[in-house]
């Protein structure tokens, strides 16, 4: 089935640093792939999606592009902020019935110190 | 626009016992997810539904939990008898269309613990 492997975190960072968390996904048909951002104490936040091959999602200075040939969906941000701390999940729509239905990865957790 | 509401936050309760969590969604979202979120894990759809009609509940353990969406718009899910292995944050998430790559918006999420 359907499924996405994250990178194992927790990623520590110095302020204005140069951010990539992979993501790469398993699927049958052509899924679209997210980013979703849990903050501390808050629910998750959709940070950005592409929804075909060559697609590039961004979002407060954040980036991915979907990559088919290595089905891959990395985020990357060019300078990270304290403020970026936070979990973050790759995501995608199951190919299996169109239904909209979300298949998470097990989350990578950012630590941004000043 | 007030985004999805659940409650309770929190609860904390025996095992064996029976619990349930309340959503009310997005105005106007036809779609409602329904997640359990275990520590260290991402989410994991349990039910969704398109207005008050059940589309996948293929991951929901039926034997223990329920839920239902009277009316097609808020929705409890239910926990009869909760075990250990149920504690987890309930994430209740909706969206406008019938699904593919609508977004969803989440709820806060309720964080159940089982003693």
């Amino acid at each position: 089935g359907d499924s996405v492997t994250q990178m194992e975190g927790p990623v520590t960072l110095s302020e204005e640093a140069f951010l990539t968390i992979n993501c790469t996904y398993t699927a049958t048909g052509y899924p679209s792939l997210f980013w979703y951002v849990q903050y501390p104490g808050e629910g998750l936040q959709l940070l950005l999606k592409a929804t075909k091959a060559d697609d590039k999602g961004s979002n407060k200075g954040f980036e991915a592009t979907y990559r088919k040939e290595t089905t891959s969906f990395h985020l990357e941000k060019g300078s990270v902020q304290v403020s970026d701390s936070a979990v973050y999940f790759c995501a995608l729509t199951s190919t299996s019935g169109n239904t909209g239905k979300l298949i998470f990865g097990q989350g990578t957790t950012l630590q941004v110190k000043p | 626009e007030a985004g999805v509401a659940q409650s309770p936050r929190y609860k904390i309760i025996e095992k064996r016992q029976s619990v349930a969590f309340w959503c009310n969604p997005i105005s106007g979202h036809a779609t409602l997810y329904w997640y359990q979120q275990i520590l260290g894990q991402g989410p994991k759809l349990l039910i969704q539904f398109q207005n008050n009609g059940v589309v996948d509940d293929s991951q929901l353990p039926k034997d223990r939990f329920s839920a239902e969406r009277l009316k097609g718009v808020d929705s409890t899910l239910k926990i009869q008898p909760a075990k250990l292995e149920d504690s987890a944050v309930y994430l209740c998430a909706s969206s406008r269309g019938r699904g593919g790559p609508d977004t969803q918006y989440f709820g806060p999420g309720t964080r159940l613990t089982v003693l």
